[in-house]
């Protein structure tokens, strides 16, 4: 199973600033989701976006998907210091079988008050 | 709502030494699933039960083993604990093995001496 990548690693805003992070994979998905993760804490489903669908809204979460491109972005409108956490992609690839969830290795967002 | 609870929350283990982490649901989900989570790696899916009766090996299963003990619960036994185990476990579960977002618990950390 493939793993979603996102970019950047790390990202570092002052608070009311919007937030942008992104997720590249390789191979056709059935869905891409997003999660978050406060330090120290478990993971928190966020938005599920499937192949056939170009954006979704969750509150002051967006989320886009280009098939063509591979890739996915999350934005955050006007952060928070509460935002502060882990981001990360996950990948559902729709080969026929597959239950798996794969995890990218995350951004780490700071929101600075 | 409890959601997913994990047991324990803190666990230190001498090598060799046996241990079960504990998981329960009280969403009446049908699938569940156990993952770790190590520095720079992401998260990475151990064993998964799509259904109750059901598991399967996911990308590192080895030196680990599983029990879907009714449709609630899903326990992962380490039978002889080695260092590379030291991580944080997390289970989660999902409606079903589709287009569904996971519950994740607190998480479990474990270090093995």
């Amino acid at each position: 199973s493939q793993q979603g990548e996102e970019d950047p690693q790390a990202l570092s805003i002052q608070e009311g600033e919007n937030a942008t992070m992104n997720c590249s994979y390789k191979t056709s998905i059935n869905n891409l989701q997003w999660y978050r993760q406060n330090s120290g804490r478990g993971l928190v489903h966020l938005i599920l976006i499937r192949s056939n669908e170009r954006e979704k809204h969750s509150g002051r979460l967006r989320v886009t998907l280009d098939t063509s491109k591979k890739s996915s972005s999350l934005l955050i409108t006007a952060s928070r210091a509460a935002d502060t956490a882990s981001y990360f992609c996950a990948i559902r690839d729709s080969g026929a079988g597959s239950y798996q969830l794969t995890f990218g290795k995350g951004t780490k967002l700071s929101v600075i008050p | 709502n409890a959601g997913v609870t994990q047991t324990p929350k803190f666990q230190v283990l001498k090598t060799g030494q046996s241990m079960t982490l504990q998981c329960a649901q009280d969403m009446n989900h049908n699938s569940m699933y156990w993952y770790r989570q190590d520095p720079g790696m992401g998260l990475r899916l151990i064993y998964y039960s799509a259904s109750e009766g059901t598991t399967d090996k996911g990308e590192v299963p080895n030196g680990y083993n599983v029990s879907r003990l009714n449709k609630r619960e899903f326990s992962l036994r380490l039978e002889s604990a080695a260092p590379s185990q030291t991580s944080v476990y997390f289970c989660a579960s999902s409606p079903g093995t589709g287009g569904y977002g996971y519950t994740f618990g607190s998480g479990t950390r474990l270090t093995v001496v």
